[in-house]
């Protein structure tokens, strides 16, 4: 079946500092790919929306230049949280499906990426 | 934006009984509805699927129905097991936009 890798797994960082986050698609081509993020107890939100070789489009209230998304090849999209702060700690989630003709496929999520910021 | 809603936001039974989650949604024109079981720090899994051409799907223990004209699905796990605890969460979204719009979760503790 259809993998999405998700790395670093964890990660702690200090305030001000960026961190970067890789999604992959292991077995197939992604030309999109969605970014969540889920607080603790709560749902996952969509942040926004990776689109392979053009620019990525925010959900309203997510800052651009705060979550920086490449989406550079048809296998792998990063996620760059930028100036880390402790109100960013949170859960973030990247899936995946084939895109073309393959919308009846179902989505798919890496295993997501604990982030701290201290 | 589509819009979803889940109930109940907790939900315990009793080892051997059923769980029925529901879930209403706002858009139309959404014609695609997935399940997701997510334990702790885990990534959420698809557990069934539904789209909107059809009324009810089923896959062992767990079934999904749908009823297009009042906006709502529901997920029902019979025989529930304690390995079936964990937050379920139902999902929207259009073919076109493929993005998934979530309902809020349901904790399911199954009580052995």
């Amino acid at each position: 079946g259809a993998v999405v890798s998700q790395h670093p797994s964890w990660v702690i960082c200090k305030s001000g500092t960026s961190v970067k986050i890789e999604c992959r698609s292991l077995d197939f081509q992604a030309t999109t790919m969605f970014w969540y993020r889920q607080f603790p107890k709560q749902s996952l939100m969509l942040m926004a929306t990776s689109n392979e070789g053009s620019k990525a489009t925010y959900e309203q209230g997510v800052e651009k230049d705060k979550f920086l998304i490449n989406h550079a090849s048809l296998t792998l999209s990063t996620l760059t949280v930028t100036s880390a702060h402790p109100e960013d700690s949170s859960f973030y989630i990247c899936s995946a499906h084939p895109g073309g003709g393959s919308y009846n496929s179902p989505l798919h999520f890496g295993n997501g990426t604990r982030l701290t910021v201290t | 934006g589509e819009n979803v809603e889940q109930h109940p936001s907790t939900l315990s039974v009793q080892e051997g009984d059923s769980a029925v989650i529901k879930c209403t949604y706002s858009d139309s024109a959404s014609n695609y509805f997935p399940w997701y079981k997510q334990e702790l720090g885990k990534r959420p899994q698809l557990i069934i699927d539904i789209r909107s051409n059809v009324g009810e799907k089923k896959d062992q223990r767990i079934a999904v129905t749908l009823n297009k004209t009042a906006k709502h699905f529901s997920l029902h796990i019979t025989e529930t097991q304690p390995e079936d605890s964990a937050v379920y969460f139902c999902a929207a979204s259009k073919a076109s936009a493929r993005q998934l719009t979530f309902g809020s979760g349901t904790q399911l503790t199954v009580l052995p």
